[in-house]
């Protein structure tokens, strides 16, 4: 199973400032299966980025995503209120071929 | 518009079972897949496993096999995730969550169901 290691767990940043989230994989990851979504309290989770660096339907350019083979990035160039929130990596691949989560990084002002 | 409508809350007891429904709309049901993702409190995302609805093929993740049971009634739209044996530590949000096939994500989400297990 590949497990995704999120850092840093918690990131403290101020609206206008730039956040940036990683997702370490403890195998290589075809980048076209790696996802990025955004969960605020109470609510379900949101997909964000997919295919590592594809905004979703309706997401800000504010959001990117990058990276390649064990090492990913979200970028959320300048912070809004409404950002803060807990982001999650997910990944499918691996022997035998399984969907994971990343355990989190919470964003808080 | 695309929705997943998620059955109520459910209280059980340790041991029993509970079988949570999902019921879709907006889009050809049997195009996509549906998986189940569950949250326990304060935690992060666990998957547990998925149904094609093309043909009802399941696939299940290695922690949840023997327990988990997932299924589909095309005829109402609905997909169903039974998990048996319960424990406290099964306490938890269960999301059904939309991916079209081969694509990795899930676009879609349902409202969560929480399912408590207490004696």
């Amino acid at each position: 199973e590949i497990v995704l290691t999120q850092s840093p767990g918690s990131l403290s940043l101020s609206p206008g400032e730039r956040a940036t989230l990683s997702c370490r994989a403890s195998q290589s990851v075809d980048s076209k299966n790696l996802v990025w979504y955004q969960q605020k309290p109470g609510q379900s989770p949101r997909l964000l980025i997919y295919g590592a660096s594809s905004r979703a339907t309706g997401i800000p350019d504010r959001f990117s995503g990058s990276g390649s083979g064990t090492d990913f990035t979200l970028t959320i160039s300048r912070l809004e209120p409404e950002d803060f929130a807990v982001y999650y990596c997910q990944q499918f691949g691996g022997s035998p071929p399984m969907y994971t989560f990343g355990q989190g990084t919470k964003l808080e002002i | 518009q695309v929705q997943l409508v998620q059955s109520g809350a459910e209280v059980k007891k340790p041991g029993a079972s509970v079988k949570v429904s999902c019921k879709a709309s907006g889009y050809t049901f049997t195009t996509y897949y549906i998986h189940w993702v569950r949250q326990a409190p304060g935690q992060g995302l666990e998957y547990m496993g998925m149904i094609n609805l093309s043909d009802g093929g399941t696939n299940y993740a290695q922690k949840f096999q023997g327990r988990v049971t997932m299924t589909s009634d095309t005829s109402t739209n609905t997909v169903y995730m039974e998990l048996s044996s319960l424990r406290s530590e099964d306490t938890a949000v269960y999301y059904c969550a939309r991916e079209a096939p081969a694509t990795c994500y899930f676009d879609f989400w349902g409202q969560g169901t929480l399912v408590t297990v207490s004696s």
